[in-house]
Parts: C-alpha cells; structure tokens; sequence
C-alpha cells in the first residue's frame, strides 16, 4: 500500500513563527501537493511539484514557500505563520502520468494563536 | 476561470440510493475524480472519468457528460459507513495539470 506520512497531526504555533510541515511518501512517486482544507472551501492547492527542486504554484501560494530536495519528501514552509493560516494541510502525492489518482497523507490540523 | 458546485449535504437511508452531482466549468478539462473523506480521516480515491459515460465499481458507479460539465457519484445499497463527505475533483491541463476540488457534499446515511 502506498504511505504518505505527514510529521504531524496537530501543530500550535505563534503568529510570526516559520512553520515546516513534512511530507515523505514511499511509493517512489513523481508528484507531490500541499492543500489546505477548510469548512465550505474544499480543498485549495497551495504548491505541487513533478520533480526533485521543481516547484510550481498552485491557486493559493501566498505566504508559502516549498522544498522538494529528495523525491520521497516535499515540505511546506510558511515563512511567518499568521492567524490566517489556521487549517488542515494535507499533502499528496501520485504517479505519471498525471491521470493517476492522488494518495493523501492524513492531515496536519496547524493552528496559528 | 475554473469553478465545481456540489451540494453541501445529503440525506439518505440505510439501503437505499443516492446521487450525487457536480458541475464544473474549466478551459482545459482533463478528467474527474471523485473522492470519499470520513470526518478527520484523509480523502481516499473513489473513481476517474475522463470520457462520457458510466464506470461501475461494485455499489458506486459515476458517470460524466464533458459536454454538459456534469458528473455524478451514484451510490447504491446504502451502508452506515458511508456518511462521509464526497469530493468532485477535475483536473485542468492549462496552468499545468492542475487538480481543482469542489467543496464536497456531506452525506448522512440515517436507519
């Protein structure tokens, strides 16, 4: 079975911190994505990368940055965590072609006080 | 622009069947998933459409219709394990593959 493993499930930290989230996949998959997940938005993509070092924005890249320096894992950033950005991030990742279904990690619930 | 409408929540009882819809608007359709997430628990993967028609799998089967932006999650024989809530996803080939979802329907499966 695939695994997608997040660090964390539930994070709490100051406004003005810089956040990492972590995701490892163990599939050897070429992409990975970070989302975020709030009530009555669905699923909104932040980063998504096909490639080791390669990043490509997604809809809602502001405030975040990503790293992606081995295949298996892709990291979320948040330079200077502001009480906005209190979510569940989830992270995913899928084989080429692109028309593979995404496997989701559990979740990382990040409050922001 | 891309947009995806779902119904916020559905009501159906044990045994029964539901549809669920979405419709989408994308310059660059390139499929549609559909995806099930249990309260606190991660999206898992349900379905791919990507030409018209239905695909079947056991009780769930979808069905999509390009020309029309239109899919729905039919979902027969209902089980209590079934509430969860039901994600439309479509992906767009302009701005890079990217995968857009709905904002899901909630679905309570009542005795």
């Amino acid at each position: 079975d695939v695994k997608v493993t997040q660090s964390s499930r539930y994070l709490v930290k100051r406004t003005g911190e810089k956040v990492f989230l972590e995701c490892v996949q163990d599939m050897d998959h070429e992409n990975m994505f970070w989302y975020r997940q709030d009530p009555g938005l669905g699923l909104r993509l932040i980063y998504f990368s096909y490639d080791v070092k390669m990043k490509e924005k997604g809809d809602i890249p502001e405030g975040y940055s990503v790293s992606r320096e081995k295949k298996e894992r892709f990291s979320l950033i948040l330079e200077s965590a502001s009480t906005n950005q209190t979510s569940m991030y989830l992270c995913a990742s899928s084989l080429q072609p692109i028309n593979t279904e995404a496997f989701f990690g559990q979740g990382t619930r990040l409050t922001v006080v | 622009g891309q947009n995806i409408d779902q119904p916020t929540e559905m009501t159906a009882t044990e045994g029964a069947i539901v549809q669920i819809n979405c419709t989408y608007q994308t310059s660059g359709f390139n499929g549609l998933f559909w995806y099930q997430q249990h309260a606190g628990e991660a999206p898992t993967f349900l379905s791919y459409n990507v030409l018209d028609g239905l695909e079947e799998k056991g009780r769930f089967s979808s069905f999509l219709s390009r020309s029309k932006g239109y899919s729905y999650l039919l979902l027969k024989e209902l089980q209590m394990k079934d509430s969860a809530s039901y994600l439309c996803a479509v992906r767009d080939r302009t701005g890079g593959f990217k995968t857009i979802f709905g904002a899901g329907t909630r679905l309570f499966v009542k005795a």
